[in-house]
């Protein structure tokens, strides 16, 4: 079955430190999500990677594709960070209609 | 910025009744899903619509569920027969396609008593 795991599940860090979330994957994907879920539960793409790195802002998201593992780190993290960080793939068996196969997520709190 | 809206935010419903669910996608976005998150579970992919047809479902999106486009702007979610279990967060997103990130509306807490 192809599985998306996160790690790790929870973390809680101080305001300004540097923050990684980690993503692993079963298969072969075609592209890599990662997504950001609020308190009121709407949820906002942040970045989608089919290999390389890519930065907006204070995030930044890798992929290596042969270890099947992506990671989304937060630089100067800040309590606006707060927030449940997901990933999440398409494993390219339909093209755009893919459905996303989501991971548990990571709840992330930075205190003050 | 363009946004994909859903209504409405929060739906009650007695149990063996039908719901509809409704997203507005953005406007230029050709590919449309469905997803839906359990309280404490991670998102689930339901369905995808692709050129006025499903193009892609989950083994939960059984004959219990339909989807509709039923005008140019509109995407519909409809559950009939309703179960306790059906209580979830729904979530409609929209794409442009392949290698294009989906983007999510708010969601509708369906609420089945």
């Amino acid at each position: 079955k192809n599985e998306v795991e996160q790690s790790p599940q929870n973390l809680t860090a101080q305001e300004g430190e540097f923050i990684t979330i980690n993503c692993s994957y079963s298969v072969g994907i075609s592209a890599l999500h990662w997504l950001q879920q609020h308190p009121g539960g709407g949820i906002v793409s942040l970045f989608m990677l089919s290999s390389g790195k890519k930065k907006h802002g204070r995030l930044i998201a890798t992929i290596n594709i042969q270890e099947k593992h992506s990671s989304l780190h937060i630089t100067a993290s800040h309590p606006r960070d707060s927030a449940v960080y997901i990933c999440a793939v398409s494993w390219g068996s339909g093209g755009g209609a893919d459905g996303l196969t989501f991971g548990k997520g990571t709840h992330l709190i930075i205190q003050p | 910025e363009p946004e994909v809206t859903q209504t409405p935010s929060h739906q009650v419903t007695q149990m063996g009744q039908e719901v509809i669910l409704r997203c507005v996608p953005i406007s230029n976005h050709l590919y449309f899903y469905w997803y839906r998150q359990i309280l404490g579970q991670k998102v689930e992919f339901l369905v995808s619509f692709y050129n006025n047809e499903i193009s892609e479902k989950s083994e939960i999106f059984d004959d219990q569920f339909s989807v509709e486009r039923p005008d140019g702007s509109n995407f519909t979610l409809k559950i009939r027969s309703t179960k306790l279990e059906d209580s979830a967060m729904y979530f409609c997103a929209s794409g442009t396609g392949e290698y294009q990130p989906q983007h999510f509306g708010d969601g509708t807490r369906l609420s089945i008593l």
